[in-house]
């Protein structure tokens, strides 16, 4: 397996405009997670699924932000509009199930927002 | 709230001294993990340990969880260039699926 594959690697928008990371998780694993992490914050929690079911958004920083998971194999995270303190480094990560939570990230999408 | 901290933030290093790291909090875990990252990278794990008490060693790393499932301690023997990065614990909890993460600490190795 590839592992977890994200798109864009890096991305630079103005503020006010829509993002959209996606994400490719492990096959066969349950469960995706999406992260953001900056120096100040660290590495937070936004969402995650379970069988392409959101179980927990309390991390989504705001309406600004939503995720979506049409399937087992691609996830999207949405930001409109975007504005400058949402530049970060974005992760989505995979793991296998509720009882395997070793989790296998993805590497990143830079976002910048000016 | 951060549940999980780490300690020290961030450490500098020379090549071939020995280090310890800590990961520390008030709540109970079922399992605690660590990673490093590497610029430009996600993290990725390097072990998993479930067992209060617990040790585990892969090769110059040696990983400990506390006898109360409450911390962890990661040490590095004669620490080479190639261990910089970040070093993140993760706790998680039976029926929980999602980790919890550490503030991290950043380890830079000097040649």
């Amino acid at each position: 397996d590839a592992g977890v594959i994200q798109s864009p690697r890096h991305e630079v928008t103005e503020m006010g405009q829509e993002v959209t990371l996606r994400c490719k998780p492990i096959s066969g694993h349950d469960y995706l997670f999406w992260y953001r992490q900056t120096m100040m914050r660290g590495l937070e929690l936004l969402i995650y699924f379970n069988n392409n079911v959101p179980i927990d958004d309390s991390g989504m920083p705001e309406d600004r932000f939503s995720a979506k998971m049409p399937n087992a194999s691609f996830s999207t995270l949405k930001i409109q509009p975007s504005e400058p303190r949402d530049s970060a480094v974005y992760f989505c990560a995979s793991t296998l199930s509720v009882w395997r939570t070793e989790a296998f990230f993805g590497q990143g999408t830079r976002l910048t927002v000016v | 709230t951060q549940l999980l901290e780490q300690s020290p933030q961030f450490l500098s290093i020379q090549e071939g001294e020995n280090l310890t790291v800590y990961c520390n909090s008030s709540s109970v875990f079922s399992s605690l993990q660590w990673y490093r990252q590497e610029p430009g990278e996600g993290p990725v794990l390097l072990v998993t340990v479930v067992t209060g008490g617990e040790v585990k060693k892969l090769k110059r790393l040696t990983f400990q969880f506390g006898d109360a499932r409450k911390d962890s301690s990661l040490h590095i023997t004669a620490a080479q260039p190639g261990d910089t990065g970040l070093y993140l614990c993760a706790g998680g909890r039976t029926g929980a699926n999602n980790l919890f993460f550490g503030t991290g600490t950043r380890l830079t190795v000097i040649p």
